[in-house]
């Protein structure tokens, strides 16, 4: 099965900033079937990032998903105060759809 | 607009089993796949299986063989995960959330549940 490693583990930045996070499989992930989700406290996942580089709909375009492989990032450039939380990246390529342990991204 | 709206808290004893409904609505049941995730307090997002409302096939992660059971009632839209032989490691969260579309890969969670606690205790 593929594991997905997230770094950091946290993140503190402040509002304004660029924030960059890094999600790396333990196997090339199959025709780069990579999401990235956000989870604030008491709510359910929300999409971010399909297929490593889409945006799903709704989805502001300060949020961008890049790589392929094994190395993806979810970058977001300049944080609004809603941007801080959890962020999981999951690959969908091969059963079992691992998600990685999440990167907290905390107001410094 | 596309809505899972699933079953509210349980608490359950150790070895006992607990059964979680997810209704969906707004789109056609039969249509796309139906993920189930777990999280527990304080912790990451674990991927549980996959069911195919439309022939009720399932992909089950090893772990949760033969202690897991999803199925689907299409009369009333609703999947249900059933999870037997409860431990206190079974305490979390439970999300539904809504696949590719049948025929296709299974594919991500685009839309999800509000969540289920399931508290195990003695």
């Amino acid at each position: 099965e593929i594991v997905l490693t997230q770094s950091p583990g946290t993140l503190s930045l402040s509002p304004g900033e660029g924030a960059t996070l890094s999600c790396r499989a333990s196997q090339s992930v199959s025709s780069n079937y990579l999401v990235w989700y956000q989870q604030k406290p008491g709510q359910a996942p929300r999409l971010l990032i399909y297929d490593a580089s889409s945006r799903a709909t709704g989805i502001p375009d300060r949020f961008s998903g890049s790589g392929s492989g094994t190395d993806f990032t979810l970058t977001i450039s300049r944080l609004e105060p809603e941007d801080f939380a959890v962020y999981y990246c999951q690959q969908y390529g091969i059963s079992p759809f691992n998600f990685g342990q999440g990167t907290k991204l905390e107001i410094k | 607009q596309v809505q899972l709206v699933q079953s509210g808290a349980e608490v359950k004893k150790p070895g006992a089993s607990v059964k979680v409904s997810c209704k969906a609505s707004g789109y056609t049941l039969t249509s796309y796949y139906v993920h189930w995730v777990r999280q527990a307090p304080g912790q990451g997002l674990e991927w549980m299986g996959v069911i195919n409302p439309s022939g009720g096939g399932t992909s089950y992660v090893q772990r949760f063989q033969g202690r897991v059971a999803m199925t689907r009632d299409t009369s009333t839209s609703t999947v249900y995960m059933e999870l037997s032989s409860l431990t206190s490691e079974d305490t979390g969260v439970y999300y539904c959330a809504r696949g590719g579309s049948v025929g296709g890969g299974w594919s991500f969670g685009d839309y999800w549940g509000q969540g289920t606690l399931v508290t195990v205790s003695p």
